[in-house]
Protein backbone atom coordinates (compact mmCIF):
# COMPACT_ATOMS: atom_id res chain seq x y z
CA UNK A 1 0.00 0.00 0.00
CA UNK A 2 1.31 3.33 -0.97
CA UNK A 3 2.44 5.78 1.98
CA UNK A 4 -0.24 8.57 0.55
CA UNK A 5 -2.82 7.76 -1.81
CA UNK A 6 -4.42 9.93 -4.05
CA UNK A 7 -6.75 9.42 -7.24
CA UNK A 8 -4.99 10.91 -10.28
CA UNK A 9 -8.06 12.41 -12.22
CA UNK A 10 -8.61 13.95 -13.80
CA UNK A 11 -11.52 15.49 -12.55
CA UNK A 12 -13.41 17.44 -15.60
CA UNK A 13 -15.91 19.66 -13.70
CA UNK A 14 -17.59 23.20 -15.56
CA UNK A 15 -16.80 26.61 -13.60
CA UNK A 16 -18.91 27.50 -10.68
CA UNK A 17 -18.89 23.54 -9.95
CA UNK A 18 -17.73 22.18 -6.33
CA UNK A 19 -15.32 19.20 -6.19
CA UNK A 20 -13.67 17.60 -3.49
CA UNK A 21 -10.91 15.18 -3.39
CA UNK A 22 -9.64 12.56 -1.27
CA UNK A 23 -6.65 11.30 0.05
CA UNK A 24 -5.62 8.63 2.30
CA UNK A 25 -1.89 7.84 3.84
CA UNK A 26 -1.22 5.06 5.76
CA UNK A 27 1.14 6.02 8.50
CA UNK A 28 -1.20 6.49 11.64
CA UNK A 29 1.57 8.73 13.78
CA UNK A 30 2.32 11.30 10.93
CA UNK A 31 1.21 14.98 12.59
CA UNK A 32 1.48 17.37 9.89
CA UNK A 33 -0.83 17.76 6.74
CA UNK A 34 -0.70 19.94 3.45
CA UNK A 35 -2.24 20.23 0.90
CA UNK A 36 -0.03 22.03 -2.22
CA UNK A 37 -1.13 23.10 -5.89
CA UNK A 38 1.30 21.95 -9.14
CA UNK A 39 0.90 23.89 -12.22
CA UNK A 40 1.69 22.06 -15.38
CA UNK A 41 5.70 21.58 -14.97
CA UNK A 42 5.99 23.62 -12.38
CA UNK A 43 7.08 23.50 -8.74
CA UNK A 44 4.23 23.20 -5.77
CA UNK A 45 3.05 25.65 -4.10
CA UNK A 46 1.32 25.60 -0.77
CA UNK A 47 -2.45 25.56 -0.96
CA UNK A 48 -3.30 25.36 2.51
CA UNK A 49 -1.93 23.25 5.90
CA UNK A 50 -4.81 21.20 6.81
CA UNK A 51 -5.83 21.44 11.01
CA UNK A 52 -7.55 18.76 12.94
CA UNK A 53 -10.13 21.05 13.56
CA UNK A 54 -10.40 21.61 9.57
CA UNK A 55 -9.95 24.88 8.18
CA UNK A 56 -11.28 26.86 5.27
CA UNK A 57 -9.66 29.97 3.15
CA UNK A 58 -12.08 31.41 0.82
CA UNK A 59 -13.36 29.23 -1.65
CA UNK A 60 -11.47 26.15 -0.20
CA UNK A 61 -11.98 23.67 2.77
CA UNK A 62 -9.67 21.20 4.15
CA UNK A 63 -11.07 18.49 6.46
CA UNK A 64 -8.74 15.69 8.45
CA UNK A 65 -10.27 12.47 9.61
CA UNK A 66 -7.39 11.29 11.62
CA UNK A 67 -9.85 8.15 12.90
CA UNK A 68 -10.22 6.76 9.23
CA UNK A 69 -6.99 8.40 8.04
CA UNK A 70 -7.80 10.36 5.21
CA UNK A 71 -7.84 14.38 4.78
CA UNK A 72 -9.96 16.27 2.04
CA UNK A 73 -9.87 18.94 -0.16
CA UNK A 74 -13.40 20.66 -1.33
CA UNK A 75 -13.27 23.50 -3.96
CA UNK A 76 -16.57 25.50 -4.18
CA UNK A 77 -17.52 27.65 -7.14
CA UNK A 78 -14.49 26.25 -9.10
CA UNK A 79 -12.89 29.02 -11.86
CA UNK A 80 -10.87 28.14 -14.67
CA UNK A 81 -7.40 29.17 -12.86
CA UNK A 82 -8.22 26.15 -10.44
CA UNK A 83 -6.94 24.19 -12.91
CA UNK A 84 -4.20 22.54 -12.03
CA UNK A 85 -2.93 19.42 -10.21
CA UNK A 86 -3.31 19.26 -6.63
CA UNK A 87 -0.95 17.33 -4.43
CA UNK A 88 -1.44 15.77 -1.10
CA UNK A 89 1.40 15.81 1.44
CA UNK A 90 1.50 14.04 5.01
CA UNK A 91 4.80 14.22 7.34
CA UNK A 92 5.78 10.84 7.56
CA UNK A 93 7.23 10.11 11.08
CA UNK A 94 7.43 11.52 14.35
CA UNK A 95 9.37 13.83 15.32
CA UNK A 96 12.91 14.00 14.70
CA UNK A 97 12.30 12.93 11.36
CA UNK A 98 12.60 15.11 7.91
CA UNK A 99 10.01 13.81 5.55
CA UNK A 100 7.56 15.08 3.93
CA UNK A 101 5.51 12.15 1.78
CA UNK A 102 3.95 13.72 -1.69
CA UNK A 103 1.10 11.90 -2.88
CA UNK A 104 1.22 11.84 -6.93
CA UNK A 105 -1.43 13.99 -7.18
CA UNK A 106 -4.88 14.44 -8.54
CA UNK A 107 -5.63 16.69 -11.58
CA UNK A 108 -8.50 19.27 -11.99
CA UNK A 109 -9.32 20.41 -14.89
CA UNK A 110 -12.18 23.33 -14.83
CA UNK A 111 -14.19 23.80 -18.09
CA UNK A 112 -15.82 27.00 -19.36
CA UNK B 1 12.35 38.05 -1.89
CA UNK B 2 12.14 35.20 -0.29
CA UNK B 3 12.97 32.18 -2.53
CA UNK B 4 14.77 29.12 -3.43
CA UNK B 5 17.03 29.51 -6.52
CA UNK B 6 18.20 26.36 -8.54
CA UNK B 7 20.29 26.37 -11.78
CA UNK B 8 20.46 25.68 -14.57
CA UNK B 9 16.67 25.76 -15.21
CA UNK B 10 17.19 23.04 -18.63
CA UNK B 11 20.14 20.66 -18.96
CA UNK B 12 20.74 18.19 -21.62
CA UNK B 13 24.12 16.16 -21.04
CA UNK B 14 25.36 13.11 -22.32
CA UNK B 15 25.80 9.80 -20.51
CA UNK B 16 28.84 10.01 -17.87
CA UNK B 17 29.43 13.59 -17.82
CA UNK B 18 29.59 14.44 -14.14
CA UNK B 19 26.91 17.54 -13.42
CA UNK B 20 26.37 19.81 -10.59
CA UNK B 21 22.57 21.10 -10.03
CA UNK B 22 22.88 24.36 -7.66
CA UNK B 23 20.26 25.16 -5.08
CA UNK B 24 19.90 27.99 -3.14
CA UNK B 25 17.85 29.59 -0.36
CA UNK B 26 17.42 32.91 1.28
CA UNK B 27 15.34 32.33 3.84
CA UNK B 28 18.27 31.05 6.81
CA UNK B 29 16.05 27.75 6.79
CA UNK B 30 17.99 24.44 8.39
CA UNK B 31 16.01 21.75 6.43
CA UNK B 32 16.61 21.07 2.80
CA UNK B 33 16.22 18.43 -0.06
CA UNK B 34 16.09 17.27 -3.07
CA UNK B 35 13.21 15.71 -5.14
CA UNK B 36 12.64 14.41 -8.68
CA UNK B 37 9.38 13.93 -10.42
CA UNK B 38 8.33 11.72 -12.99
CA UNK B 39 5.37 10.79 -14.36
CA UNK B 40 3.01 8.63 -12.72
CA UNK B 41 5.75 8.34 -9.57
CA UNK B 42 5.06 11.83 -8.21
CA UNK B 43 7.69 13.70 -5.96
CA UNK B 44 10.29 11.45 -4.55
CA UNK B 45 12.78 12.43 -2.18
CA UNK B 46 16.58 11.69 -3.17
CA UNK B 47 18.13 13.26 -0.33
CA UNK B 48 17.98 15.86 2.86
CA UNK B 49 19.57 17.92 5.19
CA UNK B 50 18.83 18.91 8.41
CA UNK B 51 21.51 21.31 8.96
CA UNK B 52 25.06 22.12 7.58
CA UNK B 53 26.84 19.11 7.15
CA UNK B 54 24.19 17.43 8.01
CA UNK B 55 22.90 14.98 5.17
CA UNK B 56 20.84 11.66 4.73
CA UNK B 57 19.45 9.39 1.91
CA UNK B 58 15.53 9.89 0.74
CA UNK B 59 13.99 7.32 -1.08
CA UNK B 60 16.42 7.29 -4.07
CA UNK B 61 19.20 8.28 -3.74
CA UNK B 62 21.39 6.18 -5.85
CA UNK B 63 23.13 7.61 -8.51
CA UNK B 64 23.17 10.74 -6.70
CA UNK B 65 25.32 12.72 -4.36
CA UNK B 66 24.70 15.98 -2.05
CA UNK B 67 26.54 18.57 0.26
CA UNK B 68 26.05 20.66 2.77
CA UNK B 69 28.83 23.44 3.64
CA UNK B 70 26.57 26.30 4.01
CA UNK B 71 23.39 26.77 5.28
CA UNK B 72 22.05 28.56 1.93
CA UNK B 73 23.65 25.81 -0.25
CA UNK B 74 22.03 22.41 -1.13
CA UNK B 75 23.99 21.37 -4.74
CA UNK B 76 22.99 17.83 -5.92
CA UNK B 77 25.78 16.24 -7.70
CA UNK B 78 25.51 13.33 -10.59
CA UNK B 79 28.63 11.85 -10.28
CA UNK B 80 27.77 9.83 -13.91
CA UNK B 81 24.72 10.66 -15.57
CA UNK B 82 22.76 7.73 -17.14
CA UNK B 83 19.41 7.76 -19.06
CA UNK B 84 17.51 6.74 -16.65
CA UNK B 85 18.47 10.08 -14.51
CA UNK B 86 16.42 12.21 -16.73
CA UNK B 87 13.62 13.88 -14.99
CA UNK B 88 12.31 17.20 -13.30
CA UNK B 89 14.26 17.65 -10.01
CA UNK B 90 12.89 20.16 -7.38
CA UNK B 91 15.11 21.72 -4.77
CA UNK B 92 12.84 22.21 -1.44
CA UNK B 93 13.82 24.09 1.91
CA UNK B 94 11.61 24.42 5.27
CA UNK B 95 11.97 25.64 8.88
CA UNK B 96 13.02 22.99 11.19
CA UNK B 97 9.54 22.32 13.40
CA UNK B 98 9.18 21.84 17.02
CA UNK B 99 11.60 18.43 18.01
CA UNK B 100 12.94 18.50 15.24
CA UNK B 101 9.93 17.36 12.81
CA UNK B 102 8.90 18.79 9.89
CA UNK B 103 6.00 20.87 10.32
CA UNK B 104 6.01 23.69 8.25
CA UNK B 105 6.03 24.77 4.88
CA UNK B 106 8.19 23.29 2.03
CA UNK B 107 9.29 26.19 -0.11
CA UNK B 108 10.40 25.30 -4.04
CA UNK B 109 12.61 26.07 -6.42
CA UNK B 110 11.45 26.54 -9.93
CA UNK B 111 12.60 23.07 -10.83
CA UNK B 112 15.20 21.68 -13.56
CA UNK B 113 14.73 20.01 -16.42
CA UNK B 114 17.47 17.10 -16.80
CA UNK B 115 17.86 15.09 -20.22
CA UNK B 116 20.55 12.91 -20.24
CA UNK B 117 21.13 11.16 -23.38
Amino acid sequence: RKEVEQDPGPFNVPEGATVAFNCTYSNSASQSFFWYRQDCRKEPKLLMSVYSSGNEDGRFTAQLNRASQYISLLIRDSKLSDSATYLCVVNGLPSGTYKYIFGTGTRLKVLA
Amino acid sequence: EAQVTQNPRYLITVTGKKLTVTCSQNMNHEYMSWYRQDPGLGLRQIYYSMNVEVTDKGDVPEGYKVSRKEKRNFPLILESPSPNQTSLYFCASSLKGPRGAVRTEAFFGQGTRLTVV
